[in-house]
């Protein structure tokens, strides 16, 4: 069964920092991969997606995540956060080709920037 | 907001009870997914519906089932609840086409709280 890793359950950074999420996943054929991201009290939104071509993904609000094969990962950055970034962020990842478009997600990192 | 409503926003049920969530996608759209959050953790798929057919299923017991309508709308049936399915129950939809290169668009959920 394929499976999501997200290895910082917590991360704590400044205003101006930059931030990188690590993300990993275990199925090795052709996958899609997504981050989203949980706002404080709002529902799940999408931050960007990777289905094919330039591994390197720009999403909304400056972040950006760069597929490489080899390392089966999938790692969001921005280069400087804001307060408002403050938030959960989930890697997840769905087979291409999968019928049923299950979305297996990681366990979450919550991000806090202090202003 | 992604247009996709669940309803109702929190419930408490005792153990044993069974309980209905709902789910209304967002317009045009055919696929509507079933996830649970427990806290702390990221969402498990529990099952997807494809123009009212169920179209996979996560690692849930039977007495998780579902319906969707003819007007792609969409229930969550959990009988004989336990304290584990304490959780948020979150609902996706998505367009409907090419086998996993779909954006899920997620509504806000339902917290479940079982006593």
């Amino acid at each position: 069964a394929q499976s999501v890793s997200q290895h910082n359950h917590h991360v704590i950074l400044s205003e101006a920092a930059s931030l990188e999420l690590g993300c990993n996943y275990s199925y090795g054929g052709t996958v899609n991969l997504f981050w989203y991201v949980q706002y404080p009290g709002q529902h799940l939104q999408l931050l960007l997606k990777y289905f094919s071509g330039d591994p390197l993904v720009k999403g909304i609000k400056g972040f950006e995540a760069e597929f490489i094969k080899s390392k089966f990962s999938f790692n969001l950055r921005k280069p400087s956060v804001q307060w408002s970034d403050t938030a959960e962020y989930f890697c997840a990842v769905n087979r291409q080709g999968n019928a049923g478009n299950m979305l297996t997600f990681g366990g979450g990192t919550r991000l806090m920037v202090k202003p | 907001e992604t247009g996709v409503t669940q309803s109702p926003t929190h419930l408490i049920k005792t153990r044993g009870q069974q309980v209905t969530l709902r789910c209304s996608s967002q317009s045009g759209h055919n696929t509507v997914s079933w996830y649970q959050q427990a806290l702390g953790q990221g969402p498990q798929f529990i099952f997807q519906y494809y123009r009212e057919e169920e179209n996979g299923r996560g690692n849930f017991p039977p007495r998780f089932s579902g319906l969707q309508f003819p007007n792609y709308s969409s229930e969550l049936n959990v009988n004989a609840l336990e304290l584990d399915d304490s959780a948020l129950y979150l609902c996706a939809s998505s367009p409907g086409g090419t086998a996993g290169q779909e954006t899920q668009y997620f509504g806000p959920g339902t917290r479940l709280l079982v006593l």
